[in-house]
């Protein structure tokens, strides 16, 4: 029951920007969008979130289309250490689960 | 501590063992959750805990999986008569409370059953 659909893989030059997609047509209107990313042999890392309107913090930022149903994550400078799995979650604030796909596979190519 | 740590990083055991992973969560976070990731697929969810209680083992594959938090700060992941299919990296995180986007995961516990 797969609630978010991500590309398997994706590569990007470092320096440049990395645009990670995601859809998430059945989300509903409590629900949230979470990225979080996985770094080799690391447990998953939190990395931003939003409900309606484009979030930016440090590490990245999250653009939501108007009518929700899809959103993408840039990294706006990526380098080699940002070479990790990239998950979309959607979930209702309260919820203590975290439902993780199979993410993509973002690598970072010199 | 800074973060979660869980002991072992690695461990190795032989089918029809018992075994024990053991969690630290943040200091003062309310919430523990224990979660598998079996290879090349993402986490799953097993277990939650709200201070000393599980709140939701719905996770939980079957009985020979047990886990505890009886002071409301570590916890340990129980697994009985260990069979192959359990091989995967046991992931344990912890939250201030329960829903909150504070959730903070440890590097986990790989293991293999041989």
């Amino acid at each position: 029951d797969a609630k978010t659909t991500q590309p398997p893989s994706m590569d990007c030059a470092e320096g440049r920007a990395a645009n990670l997609p995601c859809n998430h047509s059945t989300i509903s209107g409590n629900e949230y969008v979470y990225w979080y990313r996985q770094i080799h042999s690391q447990g998953p890392q939190y990395i931003i979130h939003g409900l309606k309107n484009n979030e930016t913090n440090e590490m990245a930022s999250l653009i939501i289309t108007e009518d929700r149903k899809s959103s993408t994550l840039i990294l706006p400078h990526a380098t080699l250490r940002d070479t990790a799995v990239y998950y979309c979650i959607v979930r209702v604030e309260s919820d203590y689960k975290l439902s993780f796909g199979a993410g993509t596979t973002v690598t970072v190519r010199a | 501590g800074a973060g979660v740590s869980q002991t072992p990083s690695n461990k190795v055991t032989e089918k029809g063992k018992y075994v024990e992973l053991r969690c630290d969560p943040i200091s003062g976070h309310t919430a523990l959750y224990w979660y598998r990731q079996s290879l090349g697929q993402g986490p799953e969810f097993l277990i939650y805990f709200q201070g000393t209680g599980a709140a939701d083992d719905s996770g939980l594959p079957n009985d020979r999986f047990f886990a505890v938090r009886p002071e409301g700060s570590v916890s340990t992941l129980k697994i009985q008569r260990t069979e192959r299919g359990d091989s995967a990296v046991y992931l344990c995180a912890s939250s201030p409370g329960q829903g909150s986007y504070g959730y903070t995961f440890g590097s986990g516990t790989r293991l293999t059953v041989v």
